[in-house]
């Protein structure tokens, strides 16, 4: 089945800063991906998606990569705001599996005001 | 855009009741609810898939007769935990994909925090 992880638990970065959150999959057919955020004690919240047929997707102040070479994607935020500290998760999809997505273990990014 | 209502958004309930979840969509039909549970600190482990008008697809090592499913309308969803015990304290996660168009689109309910006394 679809794996896919993050190689980050925890990110800290100062306010204003960009910030580079990372994810890795090992179902190369998965051809749709999400990032999602979590804030605390809600449910998760989309923030941009990206088709396996594209490398970038800009969104605002966000933007996804996807390099399907080494199947990893990963969620830039430029200037971080302390409205942006949440849980991040990547999601998959997966062609044989339905419409069931696959989350990555989370990334927790903390911004420093 | 797409809305999914889940509640109750907490809940505290004693050992061995029963405790029901509802997940609605709002503004679109969802054939297909899925439901997850989330630890603290980890991420969202898919428990089952709910269709409409038929029987729930769980995932392996989830009791089906402990988490009971329902999906009786387009709109609606319920997630029943029987028989609660401490160890099923968690936040249980519902979301429905939208489908409007191409956009894969999967709309996240607001989270049911359980907590079994």
């Amino acid at each position: 089945g679809e794996s896919v992880g993050l190689h980050l638990p925890t990110l800290s970065v100062q306010e204003g800063d960009n910030s580079i959150i990372n994810c890795a999959y090992s179902n190369s057919a998965s051809d749709y991906f999400i990032w999602y955020k979590q804030e605390s004690g809600k449910g998760p919240q989309f923030i941009i998606d990206i088709r396996s047929n594209m490398d970038k997707r800009q969104g605002q102040r966000v933007t996804v990569l996807l390099n399907k070479t080494v199947k990893h994607l990963s969620l830039q935020i430029a200037a971080t705001q302390p409205g942006d500290s949440a849980v991040y998760f990547c999601a998959a999809w997966e062609n044989n599996a339905g419409n069931m997505l696959t989350f990555g273990g989370g990334t927790r990014l903390m911004v420093k005001p | 855009g797409a809305v999914v209502s889940q509640h109750p958004s907490w809940v505290i309930c004693k050992s061995g009741t029963s405790v029901k979840i509802e997940c609605r969509s709002l503004d679109f039909q969802a054939t297909t609810m899925f439901w997850y549970r989330q630890f603290p600190k980890q991420s969202l482990m898919l428990m089952a898939t709910s269709n409409e008008g038929s029987k729930a697809t769980y995932e392996q090592g989830v009791e089906k007769d402990k988490f009971l499913i329902n999906h009786a309308s387009l709109t609606l969803s319920t997630l029943t935990v029987t028989s609660a015990h401490p160890e099923d304290s968690s936040f249980y996660i519902c979301s429905a994909r939208n489908h409007r168009g191409t956009d894969y689109g999967y709309t996240f309910g607001s989270g049911t925090r359980l907590t079994v006394v």
